[in-house]
Formats: C-alpha cells, sequence, structure tokens
C-alpha cells in the first residue's frame, strides 16, 4: 500500500519550454501533496505544500509563477516549471500525506535536465 | 530553514559489519521518520516512530525515538551490499491545536556505502 507515482521519470527540454510533473496517490487519498527539489548529495529542500482544492502554499524563495502547482483531486496534483531555464535542472520529488501523524510516501522523482 | 543535525556524513564500511547514524535537533519533534533513497529514486520510508522511548525494529534495522523528543537514531546490524544508499531521519512536530501539518524537517542525510 500507499504507492506514490509521479511522471516523467526523466525529461530532457530546450530552453524556454514549460515542463509538467505529475503526482498520483494511486491506493489512497492524499490531504496533502508536498513538492521538493534535490540537488546532488544533499537533502530534499521543501518548494511548496499542496491542499486539494485550494491554493499551494510556497516556501520562502521560490517563486509561485515559475512553478505552477495544481491540486485538482485527492489522488492527483501537477507541477508546472514555466519557461524552463539550465538553472531549474534538478530532481523533483512530490510525497503524498494522508493526514495527522501519518508518514509521508514519496514518488520516484523526475529528473528535470533543461539544456 | 530549520535542519536536522545528521552524523555521520558519510560511511565506509565493510560487509557484515553494523552501522549506527544518528539525528539531533534543538526543537522537540512528534514523530521521527526514517527514509532511505536509492540513486535516482525517491525516498522509501524505513521506520517511523511516534512515541518518545519508542524501540522499533524492521528486519536488520532498528530506531529510537529519543526520551527528550530531541534525537533518534537508526541501527543497521549485519550490513549487506544493497544497504547502499543516503539514509535520512524526518523529524514532524504537531501545531498548537495537536494536528500536524504534515511537513517534514530532513537531516542532511548519511551516505552508506559497503564494501563486499
Amino acid at each position: 500500500g500507499a504507492v506514490v507515482s509521479q511522471h516523467p521519470s526523466w525529461v530532457i527540454c530546450k530552453s524556454g519550454t514549460s515542463v509538467k510533473i505529475e503526482c498520483r496517490s494511486l491506493d489512497f487519498q492524499a490531504t496533502t501533496m508536498f513538492w521538493y527539489r534535490q540537488f546532488p548529495k544533499q537533502s530534499l529542500m521543501l518548494m511548496a505544500t499542496s491542499n486539494e482544492g485550494s491554493k499551494a502554499t510556497y516556501e520562502q524563495g521560490v517563486e509561485k509563477d515559475k512553478f505552477l502547482i495544481n491540486h485538482a483531486s485527492l489522488t492527483l496534483s501537477t507541477l508546472t516549471v514555466t519557461s524552463a531555464h539550465p538553472e531549474d535542472s534538478s530532481f523533483y520529488i512530490c510525497s503524498a500525506w494522508t493526514g495527522n501523524r501519518q508518514p509521508q510516501h514519496f514518488g520516484d522523482g523526475t529528473r528535470l535536465s533543461i539544456l | 530553514g530549520q535542519q536536522l543535525n545528521q552524523s555521520p556524513q558519510s560511511m565506509f564500511i565493510q560487509e557484515g559489519e553494523d552501522v549506527s547514524m544518528n539525528c539531533t535537533s534543538s526543537s522537540i519533534f512528534n514523530t521521527w521518520l526514517w527514509y532511505k533513497q536509492d540513486p535516482g529514486e525517491g525516498p522509501v520510508l524505513l521506520i517511523a516512530l511516534y512515541k518518545a522511548g519508542e524501540l522499533t525494529s524492521n528486519g536488520r534495522l532498528t530506531a529510537q525515538f529519543g526520551i527528550t523528543r530531541k534525537d533518534s537514531f537508526l541501527n543497521i546490524s549485519a550490513s549487506i551490499p544493497s544497504d547502499v544508499g543516503i539514509y535520512f531521519c524526518a523529524g514532524q512536530s504537531l501545531n498548537a491545536g495537536g494536528t500536524s501539518y504534515g511537513k517534514l524537517t530532513f537531516g542532511q542525510g548519511t551516505i552508506l556505502t559497503v564494501h563486499p
């Protein structure tokens, strides 16, 4: 149980392109989904918290117009990196949370490379 | 933002050896979690701890929730090559109402290398 599917697993695209990443909880409904960014050999850095049907809450320093988050249902959240540039290249990971003291369950991440 | 102090940063051990890593915090947490991340993948939950003093095992893994609620350790016994990866501790705290927003504070990670 507690499977989180993230798609695509990797993407390479040209500078200026917008890229959409999907995060789905397959066998449970998630109250909240979280989006992280991770640089090589570093810890996870929280970008934003997403609750179904409401606007995402962004961490300090994260541009909300750059990283658009949509949480249309209790099983799906999407992160769109708009007008991506090489500095946006990174490993993006989502997680899903059912609430209270339950642990977050993570997707397998998306490797984004902007040329 | 706030981070947990996780140590050691890296470990190089021989297959069969035991491993110990820990996390400390200046703040109290109500839940401690230990995750393992393989290269190119997302973190996978190993052990969740919910009560101060709690000692929980998952196969060769054992973790404890410190009595002060400000620390936790993870032990791996008789390491094998597939134990290689990055191990993260994470703490979750409750808000004033006694519920959780779910946000986690992560340690910096421990990179484990196991030589056959």
